[in-house]
């Protein structure tokens, strides 16, 4: 049971370029999320799924792509990169136990865009 | 205003201090709140969780909810250098299980 895993750990790219972020899940929720953090920014919604074939925007769509492949697997996109999308990247998917509803988060993506 | 705010610090305390993190609130349409720790270069993790008004005790860790007031808390007991990390606390009740988050407060006890 992994809960939440992410791909790569780390990424350089140049300006311009293109890449995908992979987040994947084993705790059977329908819902997905994407979030970046940045310094003195805290944790800001990037997109989320709520089920298998929906997406929608959270606080800071812009630049981004989303992609719920199935209900295990949530992947984000640059399509092309820019130096203010130099950030570290969570994925979380809900964790219920009993009457508490949480968020339970990967380990994380650095990008760096030069 | 954002929904969450919370003094971004740092804090610097000696190992043994008793801590103490607040955030405040804007929205009452919401029922529970959350504290996150998270250490460098790491995801973060939940470390409390509450929905109701009042304290809330694990270990050296109490969480404080003022409705009243808006007021969300987190105190640390006889803190240790493994307490440094980032807390953000993050309150709960959106649709599809969305949460907000404080911007996080860095925490470092020293020895």
């Amino acid at each position: 049971n992994a809960g939440v895993t992410q791909t790569p750990k780390f990424q350089v790219l140049k300006t311009g370029q293109s890449m995908t972020l992979q987040c994947a899940q084993d705790m059977n929720h329908n819902s997905m999320y994407w979030y970046r953090q940045d310094p003195g920014m805290g944790l800001r919604l990037i997109y989320y799924s709520a089920s298998e074939g929906t997406t929608d925007k959270g606080e800071v769509p812009n630049g981004y792509n989303v992609s719920r492949l199935n209900k295990r697997e949530f992947s984000l996109r640059l399509e092309s990169a820019a130096p203010s999308q130099t950030s570290v990247y969570f994925c979380a998917t809900p964790r219920t136990s009993g009457n508490q509803e949480t968020q339970y988060f990967g380990p994380g993506t650095r990008l760096l865009v030069l | 205003q954002k929904e969450v705010e919370q003094d971004p610090g740092p804090l610097s305390v000696p190992e043994g201090a008793i801590v103490s993190l607040n955030c405040t609130y804007s929205n009452s349409a919401f029922q529970y709140f959350m504290w996150y720790r998270q250490y460098s270069r790491k995801g973060p993790e939940l470390l409390m969780y509450t929905y109701s008004s009042g304290n809330k005790e694990d270990g050296r860790f109490t969480a404080q909810v003022d409705k009243s007031s808006k007021y969300i808390s987190l105190f640390i007991r006889d803190s240790q250098p493994s307490d440094s990390a980032t807390y953000l606390c993050a309150k709960g009740g959106g649709s599809n299980y969305k949460l907000t988050f404080g911007k996080g407060t860095l925490l470092t006890v020293n020895p």
